[in-house]
């Protein structure tokens, strides 16, 4: 079976211009979250989505936004792009946040996106 | 401070040396994961922990939910194990999960 998959891989930017990163679940996974890791640091989480919904909601400007479709794929789409959103995006799916016990999270290779 | 603080940040060994990476949290969590992320981005799950201790091959994890602290050890380490350990915890009543900021492990032949 394919892992979680994302696309682009290698995205650049300009300021100002909007992104729209993908990622595909593993296959029977309905959850999806996306984390920013900027260089030398630990991922932050964005969103988390479950079921088409926004679960979870990470400290990041209103200009983040993503949604989940209904084959359980995602977008994540960045506007007004600026300097210090270049990072490693990565995506990670799960089966049900509800399972409790923390449902074990799947990641995706990432997606760098240099804003220049 | 961070809710998630590992130790060391930069780790040496030479091949066949016994590693220990440590991480502790100020927040209640209902599980944690020991996360291992190779240059290029891609991340693996080594553990999902919840109490006790696992084992898997070379690795061990175990974690104090009392004392809020758990450790990553490599027996017999490889340099093919370089590579930065992230640990991150499931807060308790939260789908979010909190990294560290990750400790990146160089294993010398």
């Amino acid at each position: 079976d394919a892992g979680v998959t994302q696309s682009p891989t290698h995205l650049i930017k300009t300021r100002g211009q909007h992104v729209t990163l993908r990622c595909s679940p593993i296959s029977g996974h309905k959850s999806v979250s996306w984390y920013q890791q900027v260089l030398g640091q630990g991922p932050q989480f964005i969103f988390q989505y479950y079921e088409k919904e926004e679960r979870g909601r990470g400290n990041f400007p209103d200009r983040f936004s993503a949604r989940q479709f209904p084959n359980y794929s995602s977008e994540l789409n960045v506007n007004a792009l600026l300097l210090g959103d270049s990072a490693l995006y990565l995506c990670a799916s799960s089966l049900d946040p509800d399972r409790g016990l923390g449902d074990t999270q799947y990641f995706g290779p990432g997606t760098r996106l240099t804003v220049l | 401070k961070n809710e998630v603080e590992q130790s060391p940040q930069n780790l040496t060994a030479q091949e066949g040396e016994f590693i220990t990476i440590n991480c502790s949290y100020s927040v209640g969590i209902s599980a944690l994961h020991w996360l291992q992320q190779h240059p290029g981005g891609g991340i693996v799950s080594l553990f999902m922990l919840s109490s006790g201790k696992k084992k898997h091959g070379r690795l061990i994890a175990t974690i104090n939910i009392q004392e809020k602290h758990s450790s990553l050890h490599i027996t017999a380490s490889h340099p093919r194990d370089s590579a930065v350990y992230i640990c991150a915890v499931f807060q308790g009543g939260s789908e979010k999960l909190v990294f560290g900021k990750g400790t990146k492990l160089t294993v010398n032949p």
